[in-house]
């Protein structure tokens, strides 16, 4: 069935360190891939998000790279900072319906070390 | 900025009994959704709803589980018959554009369900 697959499960880095975390997806008729953080506690906040017809996308520290080919999609960020720990989901938006159900991964809890 | 609410923030109830959980999505959204989160798990999509009706649901739903939007504003989760497994975070989140056009989900701050 429908599955986003994520790695790692946990990720330590240090203050000022790039992170990178990866996501596959099974439906190829997947279009919206989003990334969601969320803190302790908290509600899933989108970060940033990338649509099936562009292969990069960048917002300051963060960006996005998606591979259609490979159903690739991963999340980068630059110079983190300790604010930036917390879980990070993938998810992926699969086709068909008349709703944009999201099929989440599994998330990655980021330790920014400072 | 709007906000999808939720109530309530926490509710402890015994096994077998009937919960409703309670979400106000941002006014202008068209597609309501309830997602639940099994502590330290991802969060599971449960069901779908748009135009007054399910648009989709997950093998989670089950009979137990029903969705209502009663009025212009509110829209529920109810569970008929708690079980210990439904202990959790259900998570409503609302989204303006759906199917073909996908657009952001706003989730909101959650209901967290202990089932005793």
């Amino acid at each position: 069935g429908e599955n986003v697959e994520q790695h790692p499960s946990t990720l330590s880095v240090q203050e000022g360190d790039s992170a990178v975390i990866k996501c596959t997806y099974s439906d190829s008729a997947s279009n919206y891939f989003p990334w969601y953080k969320q803190e302790l506690g908290k509600r899933p906040q989108l970060i940033i998000d990338i649509r099936s017809n562009v292969g990069e996308k960048k917002d300051q520290r963060i960006a996005v790279t998606l591979n259609k080919t490979a159903k690739h999609f991963s999340l980068h960020i630059t110079e983190t900072q300790p604010e930036d720990s917390a879980v990070y989901f993938c998810a992926a938006s699969i086709g068909g319906g008349a709703t944009n159900k999201l099929i989440f991964g599994t998330g990655t809890l980021l330790a920014v070390q400072p | 900025e709007p906000e999808v609410t939720q109530t309530p923030s926490h509710q402890v109830t015994q096994m077998g009994q009937e919960v409703i959980l309670r979400c106000v999505p941002i006014s202008n959204h068209l597609y309501f959704y309830w997602y639940r989160q099994i502590l330290g798990q991802k969060v599971e999509f449960l069901v779908s709803f748009y135009n007054n009706e399910i648009s989709e649901k997950s093998e989670i739903f089950d009979d137990q589980f029903s969705v209502e939007r009663p009025d212009g504003s509110n829209f529920t989760l109810k569970i008929r018959s708690t079980k210990l497994e439904d202990s959790a975070m259900y998570f409503c989140a609302s989204s303006l554009l759906g199917g073909g056009n996908t657009g952001e989900l706003f989730f909101g701050e959650g209901s967290r369900l202990t089932v005793l």
